[in-house]
C-alpha cells in the first residue's frame, strides 16, 4: 500500500524566499506529524495534527513557520522568509490516532531537504 | 526539558559481529520506546515500541530490552549483515499524547 510522500523531495531557496512543503499521509491516518531534522541530530518535533485541528505547535522555531491541514488529510509546512538556520530535512509522519498516541507507530516520509542559500 | 541519550554515536562493526547500543531516557512518566531504524535515502523504518518494565522484543536479527526503572533500553544486533548499516533512532513520547522526543540516533556501518 502507499506511504506517506513528501515533496518536493529537494529544495533550494534563496535566503528571504517563502517556501511550500506537501506531505501526503497514509489514507485513514487521523495523526500527522511534521520534525525538522538538522544535520547530525535527531528529528525535532514541530507540530501535530489531529484531522484538520492543529493539536500543538510547541515546536515551530518562529513565526515565520506555519502548518495547515485544511482538510484532514494532506498538510502543508511553510515556511516565510527563509534563513540558512532552517537549511534541514524536514519529515513528515503520520499515524491511526485512534486512541493512546504515545504507543502507536508513527509512519514517516522519505523527507524533504530543504538548502538555504 | 526531557533529554533522550543515545550511545555511542556512531560504530563500526565487521560483518558477522554481533553489536548493541544504548538509549537513555528519564525513568518518571513512563509511557513507550520507540525504536526506528533510518537508512539513507529512505524513510525512518519503525521497529519497535516497548511499553512494559522488562520488555523484550525480536525482529529477525534485531532485538531489544527496556527497563523503566533505570531508564535504558538496548538495541542488538545478531550477526551484523551489510544492510544492517543505518541510523538507528530511539524516541520517547513527552507525554501520553503523541509528541515524541528523538535521540540523535546511533550511525551503524558494517564492514564487509
Amino acid at each position: 500500500g502507499a506511504g506517506v510522500s513528501q515533496s518536493p523531495r529537494y529544495k533550494v531557496a534563496k535566503r528571504g524566499q517563502d517556501v511550500a512543503l506537501r506531505c501526503d499521509p497514509i489514507s485513514g491516518h487521523v495523526s500527522l506529524f511534521w520534525y525538522q531534522q538538522a544535520l547530525g541530530q535527531g528529528p525535532e518535533f514541530l507540530t501535530y495534527f489531529q484531522n484538520e485541528a492543529q493539536l500543538d505547535k510547541s515546536g515551530l522555531p518562529s513565526d515565520r513557520f506555519f502548518a495547515e491541514r485544511p482538510e484532514g488529510s494532506v498538510s502543508t509546512l511553510k515556511i516565510q522568509r527563509t534563513q540558512q538556520e532552517d537549511s534541514a530535512v524536514y519529515l513528515c509522519a503520520s499515524s491511526l490516532g485512534t486512541s493512546g498516541g504515545a504507543v502507536e507507530t508513527q509512519y514517516f516520509g522519505p523527507g524533504t531537504r530543504l538548502l538555504v542559500l | 526539558i526531557l533529554n533522550v541519550e543515545q550511545s555511542p554515536q556512531s560504530l563500526h562493526v565487521q560483518e558477522g559481529d554481533s553489536t548493541n547500543f544504548t538509549c537513555s531516557f528519564p525513568s518518571s512518566n513512563f509511557y513507550a520506546l520507540h525504536w526506528y531504524r533510518w537508512e539513507t535515502a529512505k524513510s525512518p523504518e519503525a521497529l519497535f515500541v516497548m511499553t512494559l518494565n522488562g520488555d523484550e522484543k525480536k525482529k529477525g536479527r534485531i532485538s531489544a530490552t527496556l527497563n523503566t526503572k533505570e531508564g535504558y533500553s538496548y538495541l542488538y544486533i545478531k550477526g551484523s549483515q551489510p544492510e544492517d548499516s543505518a541510523t538507528y533512532l530511539c524516541a520517547f513520547p513527552e507525554s501520553s499524547a503523541s509528541k515524541i522526543i528523538f535521540g540523535s540516533g546511533t550511525r551503524l556501518s558494517i564492514r564487509p
